[in-house]
């Protein structure tokens, strides 16, 4: 069963603009992570923003945040200010306490910033 | 220095052929990974692991074969190419999360092509 669910189509978002990606994800597990990555058209995988099943304050770093909401299961990723170097396929994952260490990754969400 | 690096970055070949994909990371981490990224995008994990020792097998054809001479070391030889093999292959590290994120690092890609 698919345990990261993204479900957006392709978006297109104005340069300086925010925009929220959805990302929600299914587990039993008490402990677990959550993470984003950006794939830009060159195919490398960029580590974005992490968020522990525990944190008590949604993960910020830069221009990125995560909006988790633990109880709907959802861990949104907010990119401010978009650049057009934001555009991109991005990726949410979780790893479960009984996961093996394995990231399950979510289908991806691809934007493209317009200027 | 690249921390994750996989070799070669493009291989075309015939149905039929055997080949191999080599990875390596610099980072001291003792978690290896395959991940396979088909025409769509999806990742999914192949193999894992954990200090040399074989942690996640997922369902994969025999045909794939991961060796790990070493934690520094893993290596994705397929027998028998099919037209099915042909996507984007992630080698990725990470440390065992105690008290860190325990993200994963990704190598560049391999790009199989399958004629």
């Amino acid at each position: 069963a698919q345990k990261i669910t993204q479900t957006q189509p392709g978006m297109f978002v104005q340069e300086k603009e925010a925009v929220t990606l959805d990302c929600t994800y299914d587990t039993s597990d008490p402990s677990y992570g959550l993470f984003w990555y950006k794939q830009p058209s060159s195919g490398e995988m960029i580590f974005l923003i992490y968020q522990g099943s525990y944190d008590q304050q949604n993960a910020t770093e830069g221009r990125y945040s995560l909006n988790f909401q633990k109880a709907r299961k959802s861990a949104n990723l907010v990119i401010s200010a978009s650049q057009l170097g934001d555009s991109a396929m991005y990726f949410c994952a979780m790893r479960e306490l009984y996961g093996n260490n394995r990231l399950a990754f979510g289908k991806g969400n691809q934007v493209v910033v317009i200027p | 220095d690249t921390a994750v690096s996989q070799t070669p970055k493009y291989l075309v070949t015939q149905m039929g052929n055997d080949k191999s994909i080599k990875c390596e990371q610099n980072l001291g981490h003792d978690t290896m990974y395959w991940y396979k990224q088909d025409s769509k995008k999806f990742l999914k994990i192949m193999f894992s692991y954990n200090n040399k020792e074989l942690i996640i097998n997922e369902t994969v054809p025999n045909r794939f074969s991961p060796k790990s001479p070493d934690k520094a070391h893993l290596n994705l030889h397929i027998n028998s190419l099919e037209l099915g093999d042909s996507a984007v292959y992630f080698c990725a590290s990470s440390q065992t999360p105690s008290g860190g994120t325990g993200e994963l690092f990704f190598g560049e890609g391999s790009r199989l092509t399958v004629l």
